[in-house]
């Protein structure tokens, strides 16, 4: 199993364009997770999909949309990159039952905007 | 919304020493996660606790849950160097939500 895969893994943008980044999953969750990481920061999270077919925003959601494709896929875009957007992104899964709470996470996509 | 407050925000140590790191919240929690990030890396999950005055062991690692439900400590004895990386608590809501703290750096010299 790859568990979480990101891509792409580096991305450098200009202000004002647009990405979609990829986070597949395949371990059969049903929740999964986008959290954003800046320098000395813990992780803040952007949207959820607590199961296919629904996102819910998170702590920060402004300048972002998400789309749960299927259960396995759940793409973050950015229509119009800012420089505050400049971070880490970090896609987790979840297996989304009661008891266990553990989040699986991709290797991260470290994004920079001039 | 909920918020966990996790200090200190770094730890420099001398190998060998330990290390404590520490995890609070205003609202009684229904579990808490540790995740432990290295330098470059992405965050792994540790360990899950979930009972009140719970305390969990793995090899050097001490896990505490408060018995209020609202503080939560990791304790590394002996500290090596490849404990270095980023400590973060994490607390979940019933919707399967987790909230994480802005996390513990530590370095440790040789």
């Amino acid at each position: 199993n790859a568990g979480v895969t990101q891509t792409p893994k580096f991305q450098v943008l200009k202000t004002g364009q647009s990405m979609t980044l990829q986070c597949a999953q395949d371990m059969n969750h049903n929740s999964m997770y986008w959290y954003r990481q800046d320098p000395g920061m813990g992780l803040r999270l952007i949207y959820y999909s607590a199961s296919e077919g629904t996102t819910d925003k998170g702590e920060v959601p402004n300048g972002y949309n998400v789309s749960r494709l299927n259960k396995r896929e759940f793409s973050l875009r950015l229509e119009s990159a800012a420089p505050s957007q400049t971070s880490v992104y970090f896609c987790a899964s979840h297996q989304g039952a009661s008891g266990r709470s553990e989040q699986f996470f991709g290797p991260g996509t470290r994004l920079t905007v001039l | 919304g909920q918020q966990v407050m996790q200090i200190p925000q770094y730890q420099h140590v001398q190998e060998g020493e330990d290390f404590t790191t520490y995890c609070n919240s205003s609202t009684t929690l229904s579990n808490i996660q540790w995740y432990k990030q290295r330098p470059g890396g992405h965050p792994v999950f540790l360990i899950q606790l979930v009972k009140s005055g719970e305390v969990k062991k793995q090899k050097r690692l001490t896990f505490q849950f408060g018995e209020a439900k609202k503080n939560s400590s990791l304790h590394i004895t002996a500290t090596q160097t490849t404990d270095v990386g980023t400590y973060f608590c994490a607390a979940s809501t019933n919707a399967g939500k987790s909230t994480f703290g802005d996390g513990t750096t530590l370095t440790v010299k040789p």
